[in-house]
């Protein structure tokens, strides 16, 4: 029974690019989490997705950020044109039920030159 | 708007010490609580859970940890750490909005 599973785990982009970071719920889950962690901080809350629809993006930045959740496939969130205080750690997070346990993936760790 | 404030960010024990982590969460409504622990190196995972009913909640590895409503706090414990309790430790709320809101973290290391 496989986890929650992130890739890739280490990303690397230059100031500018497109950062893309893929997020597969553990099977049987529908709500996907994404949350990001900066150095020496706990983890804070971006968007929270159910299959096709965002149900809260309140965490997420209002520009170059997105995140979606196709009906096949993974959770995707997308980082276009990105700065250096991008650089964290990204979790995501899957349960079966909105206020039920989430489970995490190892994260991708994202470095911007 | 909840939040969780953890009070200690490193705390440095010798095995088979006492352990006693302290959390605050905000949210005035029901509320559900987690512990979660981070081994380096790997993914979070969860320690032990409350939802309702007994406020002593017990979890995996020994851990436990007790909802008590009118301080808003939900502090873990554990009578005897091990070195391989040495992680980090997050302290998260759920309300129904779906989302977690974390503590900052506290970071343990338990001496050999």
């Amino acid at each position: 029974n496989a986890g929650v599973m992130q890739n890739p785990r280490h990303l690397v982009r230059r100031r500018g690019q497109e950062a893309r970071l893929r997020c597969s719920p553990m099977k049987g889950h529908s709500h996907v989490y994404w949350y990001r962690q900066l150095p020496e901080e706990g983890l804070k809350f971006m968007v929270y997705l159910q299959k096709e629809n965002i149900i809260d993006e309140s965490g997420m930045p209002k520009e170059r950020f997105s995140a979606e959740f196709p009906k096949e496939g993974p959770s995707i969130l997308r980082i276009q044109q990105v700065v250096r205080g991008d650089s964290a750690a990204y979790f995501c997070a899957s349960s079966d039920g909105r206020n039920q346990p989430q489970h995490f993936g190892d994260g991708t760790r994202l470095s911007i030159l | 708007a909840q939040s969780v404030s953890q009070h200690n960010h490193h705390v440095i024990l010798s095995e088979a010490a006492s352990l006693e982590l302290g959390c605050n969460y905000s949210y005035g409504g029901t509320v559900n609580l987690f512990w979660y622990v981070q081994y380096p190196g790997q993914h979070l995972q969860l320690l032990l859970k409350y939802f309702s009913g007994d406020p002593l909640v017990k979890g995996i590895k020994g851990f436990e940890a007790e909802f008590i409503k009118s301080k808003f706090s939900f502090n873990l414990r554990k009578p005897s750490v091990q070195w391989s309790d040495t992680a980090e430790y997050f302290c998260a709320s759920l309300a129904n909005a779906g989302k977690s809101t974390f503590g900052d973290g506290t970071t343990l290391t338990v001496k050999p």
